[in-house]
């Protein structure tokens, strides 16, 4: 059974903390992909990554940075967190393939006090 | 650039009821087209696709159909049951370069089920 997993369901932080959110898979896909979501707002695309020691920015990526060292791990950093990054996070990877579809992670709910 | 537009929730019906979500986009070229589902606590997962014009995409009893001429992707479901409450997001890929691919989200839609 396909999976991606996130390090932590439910993560409190104060303000200005750096923060890392992790997420694995083992589907050997090349693209990771970092989206975090809010009501109304649906899904937005912070960072994707299509191959080790790559990272392209998304939509909003101000704030956040990643790091892929190895296929399967993509961290998501937030260097100094503020009140407004709080947020449920989903990872998701994919094949290198037109079209394909995404697999997505149970998602990481940060809280930032 | 590209964007998907759906009805938005929440959707309350009761069981066994007929089933709309309305979707329509706005593309260059011709994307693939996606429902995706999340239920409560969980993560997204694919609900169906289609891939080309007039395509039908299926799945548990679900449907849509990639129209061009109107640039919809409808979900529809004949007959609802209490553990289809959920919220549906509708989708469709955008290419990022040679090998890859990101999806643009809907803001998606919460569906509810009465007994």
């Amino acid at each position: 059974d396909v999976k991606v997993t996130q390090s932590s369901r439910y993560l409190v932080k104060r303000t200005g903390e750096k923060v890392f959110l992790e997420c694995v898979q083992d589907m050997d896909h090349e693209n990771m992909f970092w989206y975090r979501q809010d009501p109304g707002l649906g899904l937005r695309l912070i960072y994707f990554s299509y191959d080790v020691k790559m990272k392209e920015k998304g939509d909003i990526p101000e704030g956040y940075s990643v790091s892929r060292e190895k296929k399967e791990r993509f961290s998501l950093i937030l260097e100094s967190a503020s009140t407004n990054q709080t947020s449920m996070y989903l990872c998701a990877s994919s094949p290198a393939l037109e079209d394909n579809e995404q697999f997505f992670g149970p998602g990481t709910r940060l809280t930032v006090l | 650039g590209n964007s998907v537009t759906q009805m938005e929730g929440p959707v309350t019906l009761s069981e066994e009821a007929f089933l709309t979500i309305n979707c329509t986009y706005t593309a260059t070229g011709y994307p693939s087209l996606f429902w995706y589902v999340q239920y409560p606590g969980e993560g997204l997962q694919l609900l169906l696709k289609a891939t080309k014009a007039d395509d039908k995409g299926s799945n548990k009893g679900f449907e849509a159909t990639y129209r061009k001429e109107t640039t919809s992707f409808h979900l529809e479901k004949g007959s609802v049951q209490v553990s289809d409450s959920a919220v549906y997001f509708c989708a469709l890929s955008d290419r990022i370069g040679s090998s890859a691919s990101k999806i643009i989200f809907g803001s998606g839609t919460r569906l509810s089920i009465r007994p």
